[in-house]
Parts: structure tokens; C-alpha cells; sequence
């Protein structure tokens, strides 16, 4: 079966310092990564994916995924956070292969908050 | 561009009561998805539609939901004898689907809020 863990519920970073959010999945076949962001009372916001090439994918808002297909992880991470990335952060996963229609396999999601 | 629209935004209900929710994908997206994110989770997965075809409906959890999409564009969701426990905000997204299985990014919607009282 297919799954994602985040697990962390909550990263607390001050403003400017690096930020790790770390997800892993399973999945049988090879995996294509999601991260999604989604503020307050609102729907979620494509931030970045991996399907396959270089492991390193860089996305919007600054943010950055590296794929790490022996430990399967899929962590996000910027470089220097700021106070507006405060939001919930959810990690995505959908397997690759025959029989697949694409769905989404969620994790928790882990809140990030970015203190001045 | 017009991202995902979904209406209404929020709908208050009786337990019992019938339920439409209806989602307006971006347009030329031939692929739907319909989710529900409960309180704390992340989403799950109810249905996907290629075209006009639901063609996963694994997701969804019993025979009270059912959801359309006569034309391939707009799609509604419906909940029958509503309950309590389908209080949730239910999530619809689009995706180009020009391959199959799609492997295009899904862009969502802002959700609608379901309360069930």
C-alpha cells in the first residue's frame, strides 16, 4: 500500500534561518513527489514535484526537494525562511505504473512556523 | 488564468439532508479529482474523472456520495442522509490529463466547507 509520513506535526524556525521539512513515503514502482502548501481557509498551493532527472527540484516561493530514493525521503527545505512561509506543508506521493489514475496519497501535513 | 472555483464555500446542513457541491475546473483540463480533508488530516483521495467517466471511484466511502460530470467540464458532488461524520471540507483539483495515467500537477481549488448538524 502507498503511504506518506511527515513525521513531524510542527517546525518552529526564527526568520532567516533554514527550514527542513522532512517527509517519506512508500510506494511500489517508482514514485512521483508533490509538495503542497496551504494557508489559513484556503486551498491548497502547488509548490514543487519530483518525476524523475535530478534529484535536486527547485519550486516556487524559493523552496527546494531533494529525492533520496535509499532512505525514500523527499524533504523540503529553503535556504533562508521567512515569517510569510507560515503555513501547513503537505507531502505528496503517487505511485508510477499501471493501474495507477494519478490519485494523491497524502501525509499528515507538518505546520511551519516562522518566528521575527 | 481562472484557477479552480468550487461553490459554495461553506454549507451548513441538517443530518438527513441532501448535498450538491460543484466544482468548475481550470479550463482545457480534461482530468477531476474530488477530495475530502478532514480536521488535522491531509486529503483523501473520493474520485477521479478522465473526460466525462469517473474512472476511480475507489475513494469514495459508501453509496451516499456520487458525484458527475456530464460534459467533462463542471462536476458536482453529491452527499445523500447526510451525517455528521461527513462534516469535512471537500476539495476538488484539475489536471491537463493528457496522458494516461495522468502524471500532470493537479491544481486545486479552495474547498467548501461542509457542516453537518
Amino acid at each position: 500500500a502507498q503511504s506518506v509520513a511527515q513525521p513531524e506535526d510542527q517546525v518552529n524556525v526564527a526568520e532567516g534561518n533554514p527550514l527542513t521539512v522532512k517527509c517519506t513515503y512508500s510506494v511500489s514502482g517508482n514514485p512521483y513527489l508533490f509538495w503542497y502548501v496551504q494557508y489559513p481557509n484556503r486551498g491548497l498551493q502547488f509548490l514543487l514535484k519530483y518525476i524523475t532527472g535530478d534529484n535536486l527540484v527547485k519550486g516556487s516561493y524559493g523552496f527546494e526537494a531533494e529525492f533520496n530514493k535509499s532512505q525514500t525521503s523527499f524533504h523540503l527545505k529553503k535556504p533562508s525562511a521567512l515569517v510569510s512561509d507560515s503555513a501547513l506543508y503537505f507531502c505528496a506521493v503517487r505511485a508510477h505504473g499501471s493501474g495507477n489514475t494519478g490519485k494523491l496519497i497524502f501525509g499528515q501535513g507538518t505546520t511551519l512556523q516562522v518566528k521575527p | 488564468g481562472a484557477g479552480v472555483s468550487q461553490t459554495p464555500s461553506n454549507k451548513v446542513t441538517e443530518k438527513g439532508k441532501y448535498v450538491e457541491l460543484r466544482c468548475d475546473p481550470i479550463s482545457g483540463h480534461t482530468a477531476l479529482y474530488w477530495y475530502r480533508q478532514s480536521l488535522g488530516q491531509g486529503p483523501e483521495f473520493l474520485i477521479y474523472f478522465q473526460g466525462t467517466g469517473a474512472a476511480d471511484d475507489s475513494g469514495l466511502p459508501n453509496d451516499r456520495f456520487f458525484a458527475v460530470r456530464p460534459e467533462g467540464s463542471v462536476s458536482t458532488l453529491k452527499i445523500q442522509r447526510t451525517e455528521r461524520g461527513d462534516s469535512a471540507v471537500y476539495l476538488c483539483a484539475s489536471s491537463l490529463g493528457t496522458r494516461f495515467p495522468p502524471t500532470d500537477t493537479q491544481y486545486f481549488g479552495p474547498g467548501t466547507r461542509l457542516t453537518v448538524l
